[in-house]
């Protein structure tokens, strides 16, 4: 399979305290792309990081990636009521986006 | 347009009814992408279009569906003799560049029940 599978599939942590999610894939990717989803809608594009990169930020956002491990970790640092949605990640190996089945955060007030 | 926008955002039809959805991608997109995303489920990747390319119809789960991308622009996906398990979000998404090499923008989808 192609697809990201994300973990947890539900976090649920307090405002202030950071959040990481996990990614694996099975397949040699270009890039891996991050995405978040609220209330079930259209995704809005988080970041990118292309397979010879190792970490990218992106404001509160830091992102990994281990190409030896087929792993990304999405970490969203002093997290806000905000952040709660669904994030998927998207391993991309030059076709069309795969995507997972996510992981539901929510941040308590 | 700004943004990417599909229409209508909610539908409900008959089992065994015809539908169509409609998808305008922002312009200049050459890359076009339907996904279907059942309740608290993933997004299940249904079609690909990439420029004058023959499409990736890789993801269509029966012959019912189907989906064209006129003058490269907007792209229509048809569901014939519609099911209940038909029942989904239907989300369209474009981008500048083939193959994911750039992020996709996606559109706020359209609820399609079938009763």
């Amino acid at each position: 399979s192609q697809q990201g599978e994300e973990d947890p599939q539900a976090l649920s942590i307090q405002e202030g305290e950071n959040a990481t999610m996990n990614c694996s894939y099975k397949t040699s990717i270009n890039n891996l792309q991050w995405y978040r989803q609220n209330s079930g809608r259209g995704l809005v594009h988080l970041i990118l990081i292309r397979s010879n990169e190792r970490e990218k930020h992106s404001g509160r956002l830091r992102v990994t990636l281990d190409t030896s491990k087929k792993s990304s970790s999405l970490l969203i640092t002093a997290s806000r009521a905000a952040d709660t949605a669904s994030y998927f990640c998207a391993p991309n190996t030059g076709n069309q986006f795969y995507f997972g089945t996510g992981t539901s955060l929510t941040v308590i007030p | 347009g700004a943004g990417v926008s599909q229409s209508p955002s909610n539908k409900v039809t008959e089992k065994g009814k015809d539908v169509e959805l409609r998808c305008d991608p922002i312009s200049g997109h050459t890359a076009l992408y339907w996904y279907r995303q059942s309740l608290g489920q993933g997004l299940e990747f249904l079609i690909y279009f990439q420029g004058n390319s023959a499409p990736d119809k890789s993801g269509l789960p029966s012959d019912r569906f189907s989906a064209e991308r006129t003058g490269g622009s907007v792209s229509t996906l048809t569901i014939q003799r519609t099911q209940q398990e038909d029942s989904a979000v239907y989300l369209c998404a474009s981008s500048s560049a083939a193959g994911g090499g750039t992020e996709a923008f996606f559109g706020q989808g359209t609820r399609l029940t079938v009763v």
